[in-house]
């Protein structure tokens, strides 16, 4: 079945540090591949995607990469904020399910930006 | 503006109660969802429904049951079947696009 695996961290940057989350993922087909991000407190918001190899989503400042030699797709920022502490949860959508849209989460990384 | 309401925020529930939890989306979607988010699990499939009056059991529907009667609504009800249901539910719908659109969730906390 499909997986996809991320560190659970916390992972704790000084302010304006650069960022990077690893996400790895194991799919048939050609998924979607997502980062969506949860504010504490709330639900999830998507934060960028990619559909195909070699696609970047962007957006915010983040920036990930579909690898589908390495089945990946890192999260990256070059500049962290305060207000960009949350949890980043990346996700791929597997279109073999046909009409239903089964997607399938990581674990979620917490990620904590001191000032 | 569209998009997904959850209510209430905060539930107590004693043991062997069911309770039900609600979810409405103005976003026009046909396909909806039920998340169940545990720390260190990440989101798990409760149930889905593609479109109305059909629905279908996700990864861990035991203990739950939902219905889908309007286009608009997707109550969740977790019965006292469900052993360990202290957790946040997430509710969210698509529009058979890529992106899931997701409510603000509802933490359930047994007493």
């Amino acid at each position: 079945g499909n997986s996809v695996t991320q560190m659970e961290g916390p992972v704790t940057l000084s302010e304006e540090a650069f960022l990077t989350i690893n996400c790895t993922y194991t799919a048939t087909g050609y998924p979607s591949l997502f980062w969506y991000v949860q504010y504490p407190g709330e639900g999830l918001q998507l934060l960028l995607k990619a559909t195909k190899a070699d696609d970047k989503g962007s957006n915010k400042g983040f920036e990930a990469t579909y690898r589908k030699e390495t089945t990946s797709f890192h999260l990256e920022k070059g500049s962290v904020q305060v207000s960009d502490s949350a949890v980043y949860f990346c996700a791929l959508s597997d279109p073999s399910s046909g009409g239903y849209q089964k997607v399938t989460f990581g674990i979620g990384t917490k990620l904590q930006v001191i000032p | 503006d569209g998009g997904i309401t959850q209510s209430p925020k905060y539930l107590f529930r004693k043991e062997g109660q069911n309770v039900t939890l609600s979810c409405e989306q103005n976003l026009n979607h046909d396909a909806m969802y039920w998340y169940r988010q545990d720390p260190g699990q990440g989101l798990r499939l409760i149930y889905y429904s593609q479109i109305v009056n059909d629905f279908q059991k996700g990864d861990i529907a035991e203990g739950y049951s939902v219905s889908r009667e309007k286009k608009e609504s997707f109550p969740l009800t977790v019965t006292s079947a469900q052993k360990n249901p202290t957790a946040f539910y997430l509710c969210a719908s698509t529009d058979w696009g890529d992106e899931q659109f997701f409510g603000p969730g509802t933490r359930l906390t047994v007493l």
